[in-house]
């Protein structure tokens, strides 16, 4: 089965800061990949998605993220943290379902905070 | 352009009752997907409807069903709550079942006492 791993449960950056978030997923074909962020009291808002091509996958709010299929991790990356970047990251995983439809796995997420 | 709506936002039910939760699904979609998110955890799949059927689900048991409309909305009803039931339940759509990504809307939040 499928699974998503986010090992860190808090990260906490100064403003202005570089980010990264880590996430490995476990997904015998070729995985269809996202980040979602999730505010407080809010759902879920798509940052980005890996399908397929380019490994280096631009996203809103000037995220990236990059598949590396040898280490089977989907990183994210923002060069500079807004302290509005403050909330909780979850990546998925997409798995197409015998029968038709598809999913998503979800890690546990990664909250970030943001100092000013 | 509407994104995905749900109702009501939030909800508190005491154990042994029953409880509908209510979603449209964004303009030009036809899938509807719903996930519960536990405090603390990330979203888990519960079902998805399309065409008026079920055509997916995940592990949960059968208090847990739903419905698709022709209109493309969907109910989840969970019967004979349990505190365990206490969750944020997320609602996605997609234009077919087999598309990505999924657009999710803010949820209903359920507590169960």
């Amino acid at each position: 089965a499928q699974s998503v791993t986010q090992p860190d449960i808090h990260i906490t950056v100064s403003e202005g800061a570089s980010l990264e978030l880590r996430c490995n997923y476990s997904y015998g074909a070729t995985p269809y990949l996202f980040w979602y962020v999730q505010s407080p009291g809010q759902g879920l808002q798509l940052l980005l998605k890996y399908f397929s091509g380019d490994t280096l996958v631009q996203g809103i709010k000037g995220f990236e993220a990059e598949f590396k299929r040898s280490q089977s991790s989907f990183n994210l990356r923002k060069p500079s943290v807004h302290w509005s970047d403050a909330a909780e990251y979850f990546c998925a995983v997409g798995e197409g379902l015998t029968g038709g439809g598809n999913k998503l796995t979800f890690g546990t997420g990664t909250q970030l905070k943001v100092e000013l | 352009d509407a994104g995905v709506t749900q109702s009501p936002t939030h909800l508190i039910k005491t154990r042994g009752q029953q409880v509908t939760l209510r979603c449209s699904p964004k303009s030009g979609h036809d899938t509807v997907s719903w996930y519960q998110q536990a405090l603390g955890q990330g979203p888990q799949f519960i079902f998805q409807y399309y065409e008026e059927e079920e055509r997916q689900r995940g592990n949960f048991p059968d208090r847990f069903s739903g419905h698709q409309f022709p209109n493309y909305s969907s109910e989840l009803n969970v019967n004979a709550l349990l505190l365990g039931d206490s969750a944020l339940y997320l609602c996605a759509s997609s234009l077919g079942p087999l598309n990505q990504p999924q657009h999710f809307g803010d949820g209903t939040r359920l507590s169960i006492l």
